[in-house]
């Protein structure tokens, strides 16, 4: 069952913050955060394993929240960097990774 | 440190040809993914590969496709007699473990135009 995103496009002026939410209707063992920048390859930004854990890379942050087998990733002071589109995927254990279809971050200066 | 390498980054074929795309893991990785993205799409897996073992094909179609992971030497996707419905982004990724939850590496992608 592939992770439904929202939204599926936000557009932010430099500075401001956004939130990317990934909901599954299947139990999740992991979640899984991804950016992909227009014609390159995705690129890996964290991964949680554990109900409640949240981790940070720089200004990105994400959470899981396993009961409702959800995550948000957290994006603070947006940068210019930070356009792109961000995947989720998730996890069952044992098993492969389904990416959700995606959300468009455009950052205006 | 090399990161995971895909070759061609452009392949063009016309219907009925054959595709071939090659994919070599980072230095110790030896797990390989193959993904295949459409334009405004996700990744949408298709086979988990060990070295010499097919691990998960559950995303390939049933036809004209086929992978493998040699002892020596890249991945390949195959795929056979190609329509235009083929025509995509396919990814590599590798992980120095499989399943379980580590980060994978992604190549830059073969870019397949079917004419």
């Amino acid at each position: 069952q592939q992770p439904v995103q929202s939204p599926q496009a936000v557009i932010l002026r430099e500075g401001e913050d956004a939130v990317i939410n990934c909901s599954s209707s299947k139990a999740l063992y992991s979640v899984h955060w991804y950016r992909q920048k227009h014609g390159e390859a995705p690129v890996f930004l964290m991964i949680l394993l554990k109900g409640g854990e949240q981790k940070g890379h720089e200004k990105i942050s994400a959470s899981f929240n396993e009961k409702k087998q959800q995550s948000s990733l957290y994006l603070t002071a947006s940068q210019l960097s930070y356009s792109g589109t961000y995947f989720c995927g998730t996890e069952r254990r044992d098993d492969k990774i389904i990416f959700g279809k995606g959300t468009r971050l455009h950052i205006l200066p | 440190n090399a990161g995971v390498m895909q070759n061609p980054r452009h392949l063009v074929r016309r219907r009925g040809q054959e595709a071939r795309l090659r994919c070599s893991p980072m230095k110790g990785h030896s797990h390989v993914y193959w993904y295949r993205q459409l334009p405004e799409e996700g990744l949408k897996f298709m086979v988990y590969l060990q070295k010499e073992n097919i691990i998960d094909e559950s995303g390939m179609p049933k036809e004209r496709f086929s992978a493998e992971f040699p002892k020596e030497g890249p991945s390949i996707l195959r795929i056979q007699q190609v329509v235009r419905g083929d025509s995509a982004a396919y990814f590599c990724a590798s992980s120095p473990v499989g399943r379980d939850s580590y980060e994978q590496y992604f190549g830059p992608g073969t870019r397949l135009t079917v004419t």
